[in-house]
Parts: C-alpha cells; sequence; structure tokens
C-alpha cells in the first residue's frame, strides 16, 4: 500500500500561516499527490493536489520537493473555519485505491 | 449541496440484520467510491466503480458486502448478516479523473 506519514496533530495561531507536513517516499513517478480535509461530521473535502510543480488555488497552496519524497500544504492565514483533519492522499500503485493515513488533526487558535 | 447525496444519514440495525445504503452522485461522475471510517482513523478503501463496472474491491472486504452501480448512476452498498465491527461511518465519493466530491456519509450503528 502506497504509504504516507503526517504528524498526527498541530496548532495554528488565527490569521498565521499554517505549513502541513507529508512524508511519502514511496511514491511512484506519475503518482499525484493529493490532500483532502475533513471537518466534523461531515465528508473529506478536496482541498489541492500536484504531480511536480507548486500548486497554488483559493483554498492552498502545495509544494512539492524536488525529489517528491515530501510535500507540504500551506494555508496561507487560518481561521477558525480551518480546524480539521487534514490528509494527504497517494493513489496505490497500479491500483484505483487512494490510501489515507490518519491524518494531522489541525487546531486553529483564537 | 456537495454533489453527492447519501441516504439515510444513520442507520441503527440489529447484529444479523441487512442493511442497505444508497449514493447518489451527479449524472457527470463517471467514478464512484465507497470508503468505511472508524473514529480516530481515516477513511479505509472499499470498492470503486468507473461507470457501471465494479474495477476494484479491497481484500479486506468479506463477501458480507456488495456494492452495485446500475447504469453507472446511483451505486448501492449492502451489507449481509450485519457484526458489531461493521458499525462505522459508509462514505461514498464521486468524481471524474480531475478530482472527487464526497458525500456526507451514513453511519451505522449495530446493537
Amino acid at each position: 500500500d502506497a504509504k504516507t506519514t503526517q504528524p498526527n496533530s498541530m496548532e495554528s495561531n488565527e490569521e498565521e500561516p499554517v505549513h502541513l507536513p507529508c512524508n511519502h517516499s514511496t511514491i511512484s513517478g506519475t503518482d499525484y499527490i493529493h490532500w483532502y480535509r475533513q471537518l466534523p461530521s461531515q465528508g473529506p473535502e478536496y482541498v489541492i493536489h500536484g504531480l511536480t510543480s507548486n500548486v497554488n488555488n483559493r483554498m492552498a497552496s502545495l509544494a512539492i520537493a524536488e525529489d517528491r519524497k515530501s510535500s507540504t500544504l500551506i494555508l496561507h492565514r487560518a481561521t477558525l473555519r480551518d480546524a480539521a483533519v487534514y490528509y494527504c492522499i497517494l493513489r496505490d500503485g497500479g491500483t484505483y485505491k487512494y490510501i489515507f493515513g490518519t491524518g494531522t488533526r489541525l487546531k486553529v487558535l483564537a | 449541496d456537495t454533489g453527492v447525496s447519501q441516504n439515510p444519514r444513520h442507520k441503527i440495525t440489529k447484529r444479523g440484520q441487512n442493511v442497505t445504503f444508497r449514493c447518489d452522485p451527479i449524472s457527470e461522475h463517471n467514478r464512484l467510491y465507497w470508503y468505511r471510517q472508524t473514529l480516530g482513523q481515516g477513511p479505509e478503501f472499499l470498492t470503486y466503480f468507473q461507470n457501471e463496472a465494479q474495477l476494484e474491491k479491497s481484500r479486506l472486504l468479506s463477501d458480507r458486502f456488495s456494492a452495485e452501480r446500475p447504469k453507472g448512476s446511483f451505486s448501492t452498498l449492502e451489507i449481509q448478516r450485519t457484526e458489531q465491527g461493521d458499525s462505522a461511518m459508509y462514505l461514498c465519493a464521486g468524481g471524474t479523473h480531475y478530482g472527487y466530491t464526497f458525500g456526507s456519509g451514513t453511519r451505522l450503528t449495530v446493537v
């Protein structure tokens, strides 16, 4: 199974940037890196995905290491509504299966 | 509105009973996933459909679980002879190769 490693939890102050790391040393050359987040009592929500280059959208930025063995999700200004579990996800090589880990629980302090 | 609707939201059933959940993605979603999530864990893959074809099923899934997607539209997930260990949130995700949208899930409690 494709494996990602994330810290169990992180804290941030409101209005400050947050950098959420993910290690994926077994990633294959064609696998995209996906990030989803999950608020309490809801299904996961798409955040961003990328292959090699850094990516930006209205929600976040994704910085991908040159060797692609790690990536960082960047929330530029954390708000209380960003408090969630953030999952870094890879597809299991050669399958259709996306593997979630246990994710990082982000706590945003007012 | 996430574009993926799941029903029911909650289901309580007695051990040994059969249950069926439904997922309604939007028409553009040619791809559909079922996942299961227990407390404190990330979602665990169950099965994948591309249109009406079930292309992948988890090896961990017992034969009590079956899923269908007739005509590539809505999908159902049935669990036969439920066990207490089946208690979990069952999530459906619809999408295309551009990305996926999850429903809010069906929470199953087996008593």
